[in-house]
């Protein structure tokens, strides 16, 4: 069965430190797809990366990055330079193959993140 | 991009009286909705996968009878919680598979029951 796990509930920094989010996932599928997601407290939930099983490589995307090993399940999030701003929950997901046919997506137990200034 | 709306965002109803929260896909059409169900300090949990024109499928758990979806159009899913009490209080939220992101979220529907 599918699962994701964060293992880290709250964590709490300082403006403009580094600050990694783990997520460890587990799957039996060799195609499956890996999500990010920030839910501020607004509620919403806000799309950050989608990555699948066959593309390895680490991907940046401003002060977002993220480094996903198959070797070890592992998809941890990477926010360098943090804001107050980024303040919110982020859950990390996987996506039930068969992807293309409306596959189910299963949610991490979320990971508060409280970036004080 | 994709956009999925949702309402009401939040709505207060009397104990044993029914609420029904809308999901509408704006700008595609959605085969498949999902419906979950979020307390305070938790994560989401799934409670159904709604098929256009076909009876949802609902997880372990989750009373049927009391959550009613239908999906009777590519755009339009719904969810009604039946005879509601305090303990149905919660956050629900809708997805519908995209061909862009993947899944896109309505903003979510804060129920409290008194």
């Amino acid at each position: 069965a599918q699962k994701v796990t964060q293992a880290q509930t709250e964590i709490s920094v300082v403006e403009k430190e580094d600050v990694t989010l783990d997520c460890v996932y587990e799957t039996r599928d060799t195609t499956y797809y890996l999500f990010w997601y920030k839910q501020p407290p607004s509620g919403e939930l806000v799309f950050l990366i989608r990555r699948n099983s066959f593309d390895e490589q680490n991907e940046i995307s401003g002060r977002y990055s993220w480094n996903f090993q198959k070797s070890t399940s592992s998809f941890n999030f990477t926010i360098t330079a943090s804001q107050v701003v980024d303040s919110a929950v982020y859950f990390c997901a996987l996506s039930e193959a068969p992807y293309n046919q409306g596959g189910k997506l299963i949610f991490g137990q979320g990971t508060e993140l409280s970036v004080k200034p | 991009g994709a956009v999925v709306s949702q309402h009401p965002s939040w709505v207060i109803c009397k104990s044993g009286t029914s609420v029904k929260i809308e999901c509408r896909s704006l700008d595609f059409q959605a085969t498949t909705m999902f419906w979950y169900r979020q307390f305070p300090k938790q994560s989401l949990m799934l409670m159904a996968t709604s098929n256009e024109g076909s009876k949802a499928t609902y997880e372990q758990g989750v009373e049927k009878d009391k959550f009613l979806i239908n999906h009777a159009s590519l755009t339009l899913s719904t969810l009604t919680v039946t005879s509601a009490h305090p303990e149905d209080s919660s956050f629900y939220i809708c997805s519908a598979r995209d061909g862009v992101d993947g899944y896109t979220f309505g903003s979510g529907t804060r129920l409290t029951v008194v």
